[in-house]
């Protein structure tokens, strides 16, 4: 398997602009979590989906944010505007929910610059 | 929700030598996973290890292992001949059975290991 691909790796933008951030999670996966990643805040976590619905968006910053799962192989989050302190790591993650299967797998990781 | 601590922020072992990374953890849960990840300056997020709570043995991989204190709630990560490839921060995770299959995360300890 190839793993959670995360899209793009990096990203710089500038204040006011729309972006998108994609993830491919690992085929049979049915969790997918969104996290942000900052020297300040640490691991956050946004949002997280079971089987393509939305579970806890408890996380999510505010209303420039949203993210979607319209199927079982492809999600997005969506930042807009967008304001330099959205700057961070994004990383897309996934697991099985089966019992004793356990781990998260994360992507690379998306590094979003807003100036 | 569950909270995960990990009260070393920095900490620095020589070449050769072996540490200990601390983690405590609040769960009214009985049966639950573990995990250690390690995060080097790549930003890749790796599983080192893990841990099921029903397990009484501790795991192993490795060089490293886990000291798992169930009634205490801690899980420590001891990385035995440390090597420069070791340097990255680790971060300590926990996952419910009952809670609906989130991650928490601690906030991480960043490893230094010293030629």
């Amino acid at each position: 398997d190839a793993g959670v691909i995360q899209s793009p790796r990096h990203e710089v933008t500038e204040m006011g602009q729309e972006v998108t951030l994609r993830c491919k999670p690992i085929s049979g996966h049915d969790y997918l979590f969104w996290y942000r990643q900052t020297m300040m805040r640490g691991l956050e976590l946004l949002i997280y989906f079971n089987n393509n619905v939305p579970i806890d968006d408890s996380g999510m910053p505010e209303d420039r944010f949203s993210a979607k799962m319209p199927n079982a192989s492809f999600s997005t989050l969506k930042i807009q505007p967008s304001e330099p302190r959205d700057s961070a790591v994004y990383f897309c993650a996934t697991s099985s929910g089966r019992a004793g299967a356990g781990e998260l797998f994360f992507g690379e990781g998306s590094r979003l610059t807003v100036l | 929700a569950q909270t995960v601590t990990q009260s070393q922020p920095e900490m620095s072992v020589q070449e050769a030598e072996t540490v200990t990374l601390s983690c405590t953890y609040d769960t009214s849960e009985s049966d639950y996973y573990l995990f250690w990840y390690k995060q080097p300056p790549s930003r890749q997020m790796i599983l080192v290890i893990r841990q099921e709570a029903y397990k009484q043995q501790n795991a192993t991989e490795n060089r490293f292992s886990v000291n798992f204190q169930k009634a205490a709630k801690s899980f420590s990560l001891k990385i035995s001949d440390s090597q420069l490839g070791d340097a990255a921060m680790y971060f300590c995770a926990y996952r419910g059975s009952n809670t609906g299959n989130q991650f928490y995360f601690g906030t991480g300890t960043s490893l230094t290991v010293i030629p």
